[in-house]
C-alpha cells in the first residue's frame, strides 16, 4: 500500500506566475483535501474533493482552484501568485470521512 | 466561525516530567477534536481523537465541553516525544476538513 505522495517537493516561482501542485492519494482513498501551511502557522484548509467533485472550500480566493481525476489523484492550481502564497502545501487523502493521511508537502516560494 | 487556540508556541520539559499541551476551541456545534503530531523530517500524522478515548504512546486527551478544552497530557515525557503538536477540530462527522491550531513545539531534554 503506497502512501500519499506530492510533487514537486520544492518550487520557486515569480510573483504573477501560475503554479500546479500534484498529489497522488493513498491506494483506495477517494477523498483529497488541500491545506496551506504558512511559516509558524498550523495548516489551513483550502478545499476538498470527493469523487472528482469539490466538496467544501475554505476561505481562499478563486485563484486557488483544483481538480480530482478518476484515479483520485488531485491537482492544486494557483493563478497570479502573490508573495503571501509562499507556504508549505499539504495534501491529505482519506476514504470518505475516515482518517486523513498527509503527504510530505510541497514547499512553494514566491519571489 | 470555528477556532482552535494553542497558547504555547514552545514547551520545554525534562525527561520523566509530566507534560500538558493546552488546546482550547470555539465552535457553536458539536465538534470532533484531534491531536496531530509531526516528528522531525516526518509528515503530519494523527496521534489521537477524542471519540476513540485511546491512549497513544502514553498520551491522553479529554474533551471538556464546559471549558471548551482538549488538553493533551502525558505523565512521564520521553525524549522521543519531542515534536510539533497540533490540535485540530472537525465540524463534520469525520476527519476530512480540519481546523488546526498554530501548534506547540515540545522539547524533551535528557
Amino acid at each position: 500500500e503506497t502512501g500519499v505522495t506530492q510533487s514537486p517537493t520544492h518550487l520557486i516561482k515569480t510573483r504573477g506566475q501560475q503554479v500546479t501542485l500534484r498529489c497522488s492519494s493513498q491506494s483506495g482513498h477517494n477523498t483529497v483535501s488541500w491545506y496551506q501551511q504558512a511559516l509558524g502557522q498550523g495548516p489551513q484548509f483550502i478545499f476538498q474533493y470527493y469523487r472528482e467533485e469539490e466538496n467544501g472550500r475554505g476561505n481562499f480566493p478563486p485563484r486557488f482552484s483544483g481538480l480530482q481525476f478518476p484515479n483520485y489523484s488531485s491537482e492544486l492550481n494557483v493563478n497570479a501568485l502573490e508573495l503571501d502564497d509562499s507556504a508549505l502545501y499539504l495534501c491529505a487523502s482519506s476514504l470518505g470521512l475516515d482518517e486523513a493521511f498527509f503527504g510530505q508537502g510541497t514547499r512553494l516560494t514566491v519571489v | 466561525a470555528q477556532r482552535v487556540t494553542q497558547p504555547e508556541k514552545l514547551l520545554s520539559v525534562f525527561k520523566g516530567a509530566p507534560v500538558e499541551l493546552k488546546c482550547n476551541y470555539s465552535y457553536s456545534g458539536s465538534p470532533e477534536l484531534f491531536w496531530y503530531v509531526q516528528y522531525s523530517r516526518q509528515r503530519l500524522q494523527l496521534l489521537l481523537r477524542h471519540i476513540s478515548r485511546e491512549s497513544i504512546k502514553g498520551f491522553t486527551a479529554d474533551l471538556n465541553k464546559g471549558e471548551t478544552s482538549f488538553h493533551l497530557k502525558k505523565p512521564f515525557a520521553q525524549e522521543e516525544d519531542s515534536a510539533m503538536y497540533y490540535c485540530a477540530l472537525s465540524m463534520n462527522s469525520g476527519y476530512s476538513t480540519l481546523t488546526f491550531g498554530k501548534g506547540t513545539m515540545l522539547l524533551v531534554s535528557p
